[in-house]
């Protein structure tokens, strides 16, 4: 499968847990993304990754939400002491750099915090 | 900033029907892309198209054609012929045109059932 991977596909957490999530982009795409998609509503950016770098944070991510690309491969994301409005599907997705690639996303993980 | 609207909520149509998904979009920026994704129920988002601003021209592949209308800030959807399969929810998006930054605006997205 050369598709964007994300682990795990499901996730239950009591409030007040932290919970990682990991997505493996489709390998030699440099640019990883983060979204977050609740019910009824459009997938929205939290955070852009070019390589290790991250260039760009949405306000929505608070500071409790952490990212990370350490060799510029898989990234995770990471939330701490989590609530119940932290429940949602957290997307990820990848490109190569270029006008013309398209982004490709992940099948995203279900986040539920009771 | 950038909006995206979709107003139609959900529709349903009896398969072999014809179906418009509508979207309208507000931006300052002069350069830009639009682009819709389909969601079936697996979740993953799957590219359908992305049109430049500057491109104007009404595109059709297969059953599917989008109109691109600048004058009314609308990047319409139709599906022809629909079949089962084309149930999804759909998201119309922009994106400014910073090459490599495709930083998604989605509307809130149109969830369409085709009756066999």
């Amino acid at each position: 499968d050369t598709g964007v991977s994300q682990d795990p596909r499901h996730k239950i957490t009591k409030r007040g847990q932290n919970v990682t999530f990991r997505c493996d982009p489709i390998s030699e795409h440099n640019r990883l993304y983060w979204y977050r998609q609740t019910l009824g509503q459009g997938p929205e950016f939290l955070t852009y990754f070019q390589n290790e770098a991250q260039l760009e944070k949405s306000r929505l991510l608070s500071d409790r939400f952490s990212a990370e690309r350490p060799k510029g491969s898989f990234s995770t994301l990471e939330i701490q002491r989590t609530e119940q409005g932290d429940s949602a599907m957290y997307l990820c997705a990848s490109r190569n750099r270029g006008p013309n690639e398209k982004l490709f996303f992940g099948s995203g993980t279900q986040l539920s915090v009771l | 900033a950038q909006k995206v609207t979709q107003a139609q909520t959900e529709i349903s149509v009896v398969e072999k029907e014809d179906v418009t998904l509508d979207c309208v979009y507000e931006t300052r920026d002069t350069t830009y892309y639009l682009f819709w994704y389909k969601q079936p129920p697996s979740g993953e988002l799957v590219f359908l198209i992305r049109r430049n601003s500057f491109d104007e021209q009404n595109e059709i592949s297969g059953r599917y054609s989008w109109n691109f209308q600048k004058s009314t800030s609308s990047f319409n959807f139709t599906i022809t012929a629909s079949q089962v399969v084309d149930s999804a929810v759909y998201f119309c998006a922009h994106s400014r045109a910073d090459f490599g930054n495709e930083k998604l605006t989605f509307g809130t997205g149109t969830r369409l059932t085709i009756i066999p």
